[in-house]
């Protein structure tokens, strides 16, 4: 099945390194989400996007939705330990009655070194 | 208050066999999605049920189906299991007609086929 092309894979970085990952896509989405995902439980939602262009924070969490709204980014600032997980884009078509379809990407591993 | 639970949480089964996976939804939603994710992949839609009809569907083969019941509660069946069906299985609710910021997962069935 379909889904965003997103990188990197995995990161290994140091605490308090600044984190960058991207997402994308060759549809356009009207809506574009970022999930973290930690073993053994489903996917939390950080962060939604819902008009192109549109940069939004939730704490130390930046993520931007693509003019071309066929890309978003997603940002953390003075990583700590406790951020260790899969993070996850996804993007969706919402209206009329089709809600909650989410077309995901791979996945971004990361790996925080304390 | 509780949230998406699944069950069972783990299970193995053997090819050709079929399965059943329980999903109870958030108190307030009425819509249940499923979910596929296999091991180191994003999740992909399955279907969506929404007054107890299939209401929206991803690229799952006829091997795939669902029930969701008076009381929003709802199945997945998957017959004649191949190896391939080996993934977390993972369901998501939410209200009708809503955005994706209120869809809330479950932690997921893990399913085994050997």
């Amino acid at each position: 099945g379909q889904q965003l092309n997103q990188s990197p894979q995995s990161m290994f970085i140091q605490e308090g390194e600044d984190v960058s990952m991207n997402c994308t896509s060759s549809s356009i989405f009207n809506t574009w989400l970022w999930y973290k995902q930690e073993p053994g439980e489903g996917p939390v939602l950080l962060i939604a996007l819902y008009k192109a262009g549109e940069l939004t924070s939730n704490g130390r969490l930046t993520a931007q939705f693509g003019i071309t709204r066929k890309d978003s980014f997603l940002n953390i600032s003075a990583s700590i330990p406790s951020d260790v997980g899969i993070y996850f884009c996804a993007g969706e078509n919402a209206g009329g009655t089709s809600y909650g379809k989410l077309t995901f990407g791979q996945g971004t591993i990361l790996t925080v070194h304390p | 208050d509780a949230g998406v639970t699944q069950s069972p949480t783990h299970l193995i089964k053997t090819r050709g066999q079929q399965v059943t996976l329980r999903c109870s939804p958030k108190s307030g939603h009425d819509t249940v999605s499923w979910y596929q994710q296999a091991l180191g992949q994003g999740p992909q839609f399955i279907f969506q049920y929404y007054e107890e009809e299939e209401r929206q569907r991803g690229n799952f083969p006829d091997r795939f189906s669902g029930h969701q019941f008076p009381n929003y509660s709802s199945e997945l069946n998957v017959n004649a299991l191949l190896l391939g069906d080996s993934a977390l299985y993972l369901c998501a609710s939410s209200p009708w007609v809503s955005g994706a910021n209120v869809l809330t997962f479950g932690a997921g069935s893990r399913l085994t086929v050997l």
